[in-house]
């Protein structure tokens, strides 16, 4: 089982639809998760973090953590075109370790 | 500087020879990260510093690779050796806080492509 694990997709919505964007962890001692954003041929950029159990939302982004699931989810309302990239999942403390575990990230293609 | 910056942007090398990839961090970040990229996948980790030190380097794939960070400040990723698999996007990051501890906030540089031939 990887680590932090996410579909690769492509996944596609259409122009204001909302994106959900899926991700499972493996070390249920993992207490915070992040989103990146990755833009082809560019470097990572941080969408959101959480910590608690719940919803955190920031503008059109929703982030949901389950940690009895080991779950964490994005949401994006009324996607945009300018939204298409790839949404990496991160996890902190996975087996210990002290710095970010990636997943290996869901391309997202919102369509106009 | 005004972000994390890495040299060289591009690499092509020979299998068996050996490289070093460069990174200067943000200004007054004290910890400094090494993942890198292949083709479509997502970020692997190599190593973390805090300082000068690295306290955590579990994600080195062999003893091919080292790194080192010198005054607290530029970084340099040493691969000896090189192989083929050894080619992707290396990438550092630095962050102002200890252990991506607080919003987790990295801020990358844009990569060194490497191609082993």
């Amino acid at each position: 089982q990887k680590e932090v694990e996410q579909n690769s997709g492509p996944l596609s919505v259409p122009e204001g639809a909302i994106a959900s964007l899926n991700c499972t962890y493996s070390d249920r001692g993992s207490q915070s998760f992040f989103w990146y954003r990755q833009y082809s041929g560019k470097s990572p950029e941080l969408i959101m973090f959480i910590y608690s159990n719940g919803d955190k939302e920031d503008g059109r982004f929703t982030a949901q953590l389950n940690k009895a699931s080991q779950y964490v989810s994005l949401l994006i309302r009324d996607s945009q075109p300018s939204d298409s990239a790839t949404y990496l999942c991160a996890a902190l403390g996975i087996t210990g370790r002290r710095a970010l575990t990636f997943g290996s990230g869901t391309r997202l293609q919102v369509q106009p | 500087g005004a972000g994390v910056s890495q040299s060289p942007s591009n690499k092509v090398t020979e299998k068996g020879k050996d490289v070093e990839l460069r990174c200067d961090p943000i200004s007054g970040h004290t910890a400094l990260y090494w993942y890198r990229q292949s083709l479509g996948q997502g970020l692997e980790f190599l190593i973390y510093f805090q300082g000068n030190s690295a306290p955590d380097k579990s994600g080195l794939p062999s003893d091919r690779f080292s790194a080192e960070r010198t005054g607290g400040s530029v970084s340099t990723l040493t691969i000896q050796r090189t192989q083929q698999e050894d080619s992707a996007v290396y990438l550092c990051a630095s962050s102002s806080t200890q252990g991506a501890q607080g919003t987790g906030e990295l801020f990358f540089g844009e990569g060194s492509r490497l191609t082993v031939l």
